[in-house]
C-alpha cells in the first residue's frame, strides 16, 4: 500500500513561534487532508488539498503533488495549537479505491 | 445540526464479550469508514463501505465486523477474536462527487476498554 510520512514527529513550540510540518507520501494521490486532533481526541478538519495552496486564518498548507508531498504552516502559534496533526492521503490500487491511509502525526506543544 | 454522532463516548466490557459501537451520521455522504487509534498512534483502517449493503475489509480487519444496510448507519462489532480490543474507534464519512472521494469528517470517537 501507500506510505504516508510525516515530519517531525515531536515539536515544541514558544507561542508567537513560526513552525513547518511535513507530509511525504509515495505513490500518486486522489485527494489528501489535513487534520488536527484535540486533546479530547476529536479530529478536527483543516484542509482539503490535493494541490495547491490554501490559507485558513494563521495556517495555511500546499500540496506539490507532482513530489509527492504537503506542507502545511503555522504562523503566530498559539497554546490552542497544541495537539496532533496527521495529514491522510486516499488513493487506488487496481482492486479498491476511496482508501485513506494516514500519517503517524506530528505532536506539537505550543507553551506560554 | 448536520453532523456524525458515535455512541457510547466510554465503553467497558469484559474479555470475551462481542461489543457493538454506533455510527450514524446526517451528512447524506455515501461513503463511511471505522479507524482504530492506540495511544501515540496514527489512525488505522478497520472497514470502509462505499455504498449501502456494501462493504471492504481496510488494513487490520480481523476480529472486527460491520454492516450498512442504511446509508446513514454503519455499526462495527468488535468480536471477542479481536486480540486487543482496546483502543479509541473512529467513524467518518465522506461523499462521493465527480468519481472522487471528498473531505473524510470524523465523529467523536468511542473509547473502548476490555478487562
Amino acid at each position: 500500500g501507500i506510505q504516508v510520512e510525516q515530519s517531525p514527529p515531536d515539536l515544541i513550540l514558544q507561542e508567537g513561534a513560526n513552525s513547518t510540518l511535513r507530509c511525504n507520501f509515495s505513490d500518486s494521490v486522489n485527494n489528501l487532508q489535513w487534520f488536527h486532533q484535540n486533546p479530547w481526541g476529536q479530529l478536527i478538519n483543516l484542509f482539503y488539498i490535493p494541490s495547491g495552496t490554501k490559507q485558513n486564518g494563521r495556517l495555511s498548507a500546499t500540496t506539490v503533488a507532482t513530489e509527492r508531498y504537503s506542507l502545511l504552516y503555522i504562523s503566530s502559534s498559539q497554546t490552542t495549537d497544541s495537539g496532533v496533526y496527521f495529514c491522510a492521503v486516499e488513493y487506488e490500487t487496481t482492486d479498491s479505491w476511496g482508501k485513506f491511509q494516514f500519517g503517524a502525526g506530528t505532536q506539537v506543544v505550543v507553551t506560554p | 445540526d448536520g453532523g456524525i454522532t458515535q455512541s457510547p463516548k466510554y465503553l467497558f466490557r469484559k474479555e470475551g464479550q462481542n461489543v457493538t459501537l454506533s455510527c450514524e451520521q446526517n451528512l447524506n455522504h455515501d461513503a463511511m469508514y471505522w479507524y482504530r487509534q492506540d495511544p501515540g498512534q496514527g489512525l488505522r483502517l478497520i472497514y470502509y463501505s462505499q455504498i449501502v449493503n456494501d462493504f471492504q475489509k481496510g488494513d487490520i480487519a480481523e476480529g472486527y465486523s460491520v454492516s450498512r444496510e442504511k446509508k446513514e448507519s454503519f455499526p462495527l462489532t468488535v468480536t471477542s477474536a479481536q486480540k486487543n480490543p482496546t483502543a479509541f474507534y473512529l467513524c467518518a464519512s465522506s461523499i462521493l462527487a465527480g468519481g472522487a472521494y471528498y473531505e473524510q469528517y470524523f465523529g467523536p470517537g468511542t473509547r473502548l476498554t476490555v478487562t
